[in-house]
């Protein structure tokens, strides 16, 4: 029983191409995120949802649009993909958010974009 | 602004030995700390984590960290290493104003047999 999973695993597609991935956590949290891994292995936040609200929007270029239908999802649409877009895309969900939110952060898999 | 450095981008220990992940904290406020492990093509796992109490924290696979307010350093500690431990291993520190992770560069560890 996974906890935060991601789809698709992997993505190879064009530049200029639209692309999005899904994310999806069955732990009842009620904030989720996505990070961004680059090739150095380097993570940063990109945004984050609370109670389908966006709490946290990062330095993103808006051709990066987050949606979350439930609590339980939170979607990453990507327009006119460049090659600087690929990366490693993490979700990741926990329960609390805002100041007071202590609790930890629980990552999904991952999704490995590469755009040629 | 917050901000985590782990000093070392690689940690070779033989197995059996003890190990040392360092990071070293800047945050205004208290500080919310948090060690993950990635395995190669895998996401992060959770370890532990302080908010508060107790200095030492113990936490998943007998890794544990002291945190240590006037060096600022929350070091990620094991007393006896698995070549399994193999991995890479990212310190983080919490937003106190929000609650997004700022992550340091990341340490590889390399423990051999």
């Amino acid at each position: 029983d996974t906890a935060v999973s991601q789809t698709p695993k992997y993505l190879v597609t064009q530049m200029g191409n639209d692309k999005s991935i899904k994310c999806e956590q069955n732990l009842g949290h009620d904030t989720m995120y996505w990070y961004k891994q680059d090739s150095k292995k380097f993570l940063k936040i990109m945004f984050s949802y609370n109670n389908k609200e966006l709490i946290i929007n990062e330095t993103v270029p808006n051709r990066f649009s987050p949606k979350s239908p439930d609590k339980a999802h939170l979607n990453l649409h990507i327009n006119s993909l460049e090659l600087g877009d690929s990366a490693v895309y993490f979700c990741a969900s926990s329960q609390g958010g805002g100041p007071r939110g202590t609790d930890t952060q629980y990552f999904g898999p991952g999704t490995r974009l590469t755009v040629l | 602004a917050q901000s985590v450095a782990q000093p070392e981008d690689q940690v070779n220990v033989a197995e059996g030995n003890p190990l040392t992940v360092k990071c070293t904290y800047s945050v205004s406020g208290n500080p919310y700390l948090f060690w993950y492990v990635q395995y190669p093509n895998r996401g992060l796992q959770f370890l532990l984590k302080y908010i508060t109490g107790d200095n030492l924290v113990k936490g998943s696979y007998g890794f544990e960290a002291e945190f240590n307010k006037s060096q600022t350093s929350f070091h990620l500690k094991k007393p006896s290493a698995l070549v399994s431990d193999s991995a890479l291993y990212f310190c983080a520190v919490r937003d106190p104003y929000g609650n997004k992770l700022v992550f340091g560069a990341g340490t590889i560890l390399r423990v051999k047999s």
